[in-house]
């Protein structure tokens, strides 16, 4: 079964920094594209980052320079690597699989308040 | 960036009713434009993929068509697990982007 599990979200203060993981299973990370989703509380979806096959990697113009896109093919992870984190950065993070996403994980929600 | 517009922004149906939600780009975008249902407190899942191609799993009820600028997912016959709400999504290019969405609301 194409299972993905999202960890590491939580409570940051602004300008802090998390790492989200996404576990895979039933398929390999690293030969499709892997995104990251976001969406704040009550709003639409956002997309955030993607890395392809290739390995190459693109940004959302919100987070370019903040938020890092990478995956470990040993361990079949994608991670999003979180800084200068900002209020208007909290929303639960999906990630996703594929150009047509699917699936999607359950999501971990990311709360930037002091 | 292109900009997908959704309409309505909500609509409420009666059971065994048609309902049509389009979406419309800013630019042409061929058919990379996908569906995507999400209901409360869920992660969202594929409904069509590039326009117009079937999911399997999908109820056949869903369907999609279009392709440019316009693009169209059409629920037969709309039954009271299909309350929602639904997302079009365009990968032709970077930044990929999101409608707005349509809530979907059982009479």
């Amino acid at each position: 079964e194409v299972q993905l599990v999202e960890s590491g979200g939580g409570l940051v203060q602004p300008g802090g920094s998390l790492r989200l993981s996404c576990a895979a299973s039933g398929f390999t990370v690293s030969s499709n594209y892997m995104s990251w989703v976001r969406q704040a509380p009550g709003k639409g979806l956002e997309w955030v980052s993607v890395i392809y096959s290739g390995g190459s990697t693109y940004y959302a113009d919100s987070v370019k320079g903040r938020f890092t896109i990478s995956r470990d093919n040993s361990k079949n992870t994608l991670y999003l690597q979180m800084n200068s984190l900002r209020a208007e950065d909290t929303a639960v993070y999906y990630c996703a699989r594929g150009v047509s996403v699917d699936p999607w994980g359950q999501g971990t929600l990311v709360t930037v308040s002091s | 960036e292109i900009v997908l517009t959704q309409s309505p922004d909500f609509q409420s149906v009666t059971p065994k009713e048609k309902v049509t939600i389009t979406c419309r780009a800013s630019q042409s975008i061929g058919s990379s434009l996908h569906w995507y249902q999400q209901k409360p407190d869920q992660s969202p899942k594929l409904l069509i993929k590039y326009a117009s191609q079937s999911i399997s799993g999908v109820p056949s009820r869903f369907s999609g068509s279009g392709s440019g600028t316009d693009f169209t997912l059409t629920i037969n016959s709309l039954e009271a697990e299909d309350a929602a709400t639904y997302y079009c999504h365009q990968s032709s290019s970077l930044p990929w982007t999101f409608g707005q969405g349509t809530k979907v609301e059982i009479k």
